[in-house]
């Protein structure tokens, strides 16, 4: 597994609620990824980040907050979640050096009701 | 906005057989290409990757690269069913700094 944790695993939240994801690495990795997976839509980048207070926007940003005050954690956080939202929430590290390969996390299921 | 094809399938072949996974991508600029395999419900896992014209080997799965075609293929030799799962292609976009994701083909291997 590339060393990489999300927590929750799992979780049923409230349209308008306020949810944050974390991803956790364990290896100092300079570059983050959080993507979410829907059917029918495939994988599609989120947010990114850099390095530590380094952030960018993907291709379906709106709706998503990110943070990095520290190298291993990257959070995500929906202000106010909707139905929208529900889906599978995936982290992904790239290591330095020439590979641009990508590894990801396990996933966090969010459903919002 | 750079777009990754794949055909949804699902594509379905006997055990033993080859399986051919096609992807074309619309960035020329596109440098690296990769191939992850996703079993339902777990994360993406990376099988290949390849940056050159050509073929690249690694046991049972071949990866091709046309760049002037903007294709890429994979090919599983001797499929098992433990290869049935949804394969996606994704190549760099912006750089080396970010992926885009074809939206993948689902390959069902029959005993």
């Amino acid at each position: 597994d590339a060393g990489i944790t999300q927590s929750p695993r799992h979780k049923v939240t409230e349209t308008g609620t306020p949810v944050t994801l974390r991803c956790h690495q364990t290896e100092n990795h300079r570059y983050m990824y959080w993507y979410r997976q829907d059917p029918g839509h495939g994988l599609r980048l989120i947010h990114y980040s850099y390095g530590v207070k380094d952030t960018d926007k993907g291709e379906v940003s709106d709706g998503y907050s990110v943070s990095r005050s520290k190298t291993e954690d990257f959070l995500l956080t929906l202000e106010s979640a909707t139905s929208s939202q529900t889906s599978v929430y995936f982290c992904a590290i790239k290591p330095g050096g020439r590979a641009d390969t990508q590894y990801f996390g396990p996933g966090t299921r969010l459903t919002v009701l | 906005q750079k777009e990754v094809e794949q055909n949804s399938g699902p594509l379905s072949v006997p055990e033993g057989a080859i399986a051919s996974l096609n992807c074309t991508y619309s960035d020329r600029g596109s440098q690296s290409f990769f191939w992850y395999r996703q079993y339902s419900g777990k994360s993406p896992e990376l099988i290949m990757f390849i940056y050159s014209n050509g073929d690249k080997e690694d046991g049972r799965f071949t990866a091709q690269l046309n760049k002037a075609s903007q294709y890429v293929s994979l090919l599983i030799r001797d499929s098992q069913p433990s290869d049935s799962a949804t394969y996606l292609c994704a190549v760099t976009s912006g750089g080396s700094e970010k992926l885009v994701f074809g939206k993948g083909t689902k390959l069902t291997v029959n005993p």
